[in-house]
């Protein structure tokens, strides 16, 4: 069955620009959560979703902001973007229960130029 | 604050040698996942351990979960250059599945 797909895989913007990261689950995965991947900071949990609802949020700024959509389909928005922005953004799914495989996507790589 | 700790950070093996990664978690949980990543990569899913003196292989690869001492080990066996990768074990920071605390990492090189 297909993985986790993330949109876009590269991209590069500038300082004080906002992005969009696109995640679409494994089908039937309702559980859908971002981390961010740094060399300095390793990998952080942004936040997670469940049934169109953020149900963990992590250490971050109110610069980061994501949502998910009625068919589990998720995004992920970061606002006015530093350079320290710029890493490698992973989304992850699983099904409900605790305990199972959580799935991660190929990843966004942003640079923050 | 859950903090998750491994050891070694850097590993350098030769082919045919065994090793052991160690994970240490601070808080109780009884769930404990290992993953693979290679460089350029994402996190592929090695081992989901679910309760006290889970044990599972894969290959060349055995997980061990001890919740009593809040550790966990990544056995290598007979290590082969295709297990040069960096190894991360992570653990829920709550009950239910996610979020993830994850350790930093140990990059495994195998050398001839």
């Amino acid at each position: 069955k297909a993985g986790v797909t993330q949109t876009p895989r590269y991209l590069i913007k500038t300082r004080g620009q906002q992005v969009t990261l696109s995640c679409s689950p494994i089908s039937g995965h309702r559980s859908v959560s971002w981390y961010q991947q740094t060399p300095g900071q390793g990998l952080q949990f942004l936040f997670e979703y469940f049934s169109e609802t953020q149900r963990n949020k992590g250490n971050f700024p109110g610069r980061f902001s994501g949502r998910q959509f009625s068919n589990s389909r998720s995004e992920m928005n970061v606002s006015t973007l530093e350079l320290g922005d710029s890493a490698l953004y992973l989304c992850a799914s699983s099904l409900a229960s605790a305990g199972n495989t959580i799935y991660f996507g190929e990843g966004s790589w942003l640079t923050v130029v | 604050e859950l903090k998750v700790e491994q050891n070694p950070l850097f590993l350098s093996m030769q082919e045919g040698k065994n090793y052991t990664i160690y994970c240490n978690y601070s808080t109780t949980s009884d769930r404990l996942y290992w993953y693979r990543q290679d460089p350029g990569k994402s996190l592929e899913s090695l081992f989901v351990l679910l309760s006290n003196g889970a044990v599972k292989q894969e290959g060349r690869l055995m997980a061990s979960l001890d919740t009593k001492a809040r550790l966990s080990t990544l056995h290598i066996t007979a290590a082969v250059h295709d297990l040069s990768a960096t190894y991360f074990c992570a653990v829920d920071l709550q009950p239910g599945n996610t979020p993830l605390v994850f350790g930093k990492g140990t990059r495994l090189s195998v050398i001839a």
